[in-house]
């Protein structure tokens, strides 16, 4: 079973924020969250991960709740680019055997 | 240069055959993996492979094999194929020890096989 739960979809206009959440309550202390995401049939792109802190790059941002059983991928300004399903995973440790949920399949309309 | 690459890209054969995809990775990662995408989107861990050892091998049938020949390289080799092996196949690379390392940047992916039994 995956660790994380996500919502299925989630729509957002273009130019808007689009915030996915993620849950992921028996994550242990020194266990990442990572985000991906997929684009049609591609394979899985990484987006941004984090620990504690939160965490932005050019891509995204990642707000990670203070008891760290949840956290938010924020894209600041939603393309038409951004529909795509994105996943949030917590990789055991090697990350040989990570699970992938089924994402939450964002729609960004014009 | 693809970081993760797969051949082919598309792959269309008939029930009992055996096929092979292919995958290459060039950006001198130890672990590398195989993913199955079914129609649900679920991303499942078939085989995981660290420095040309076998790690994880998920409960796939034994009519999957695959095969290490270097750091680089990954095969997957399926004999008598089935309707239910109809999916996409997810090679992926990663550095080892990822997880714990804060500039970790988990897997690559490569752009993967779709494979359709009839």
């Amino acid at each position: 079973d995956a660790k994380t739960t996500q919502p299925p979809s989630m729509d957002c206009a273009e130019g808007r924020a689009a915030n996915l959440p993620c849950n992921h309550s028996t994550i242990s202390g020194n266990e990442y969250v990572y985000w991906y995401r997929q684009i049609h049939s591609q394979g899985p792109q990484y987006i941004i991960h984090g620990l504690k802190n939160n965490e932005t790059n050019e891509m995204a941002s990642l707000i990670i709740t203070e008891d760290r059983k949840s956290s938010t991928l924020i894209l600041p300004h939603a393309t038409l680019r951004d529909t795509a399903v994105y996943y949030c995973i917590v990789p055991n440790t090697g990350g040989f055997k990570t699970i992938f949920g089924a994402g939450t399949r964002l729609f960004v309309k014009a | 240069d693809t970081a993760v690459s797969q051949t082919p890209k598309y792959l269309v054969t008939q029930m009992g055959n055996d096929k092979s995809i292919k995958c290459e990775q060039n950006l001198g990662h130890d672990t590398m993996y195989w993913y199955k995408q079914d129609s649900k989107k679920f991303l499942k861990i078939m085989f995981s492979y660290n420095n040309k050892e076998l790690i994880i091998n998920e409960t796939v049938p034994n009519r999957f094999s695959p095969k290490s020949p270097d750091k680089a390289h990954l095969n997957l080799h399926i004999n008598s194929l089935e309707l239910g092996d109809s999916a996409v196949y997810f090679c992926a690379s990663s550095q080892v020890g990822w997880t714990l390392i804060e500039g970790g940047y988990g897997y690559t992916f490569g752009s993967g096989t779709r494979l359709t039994v009839v």
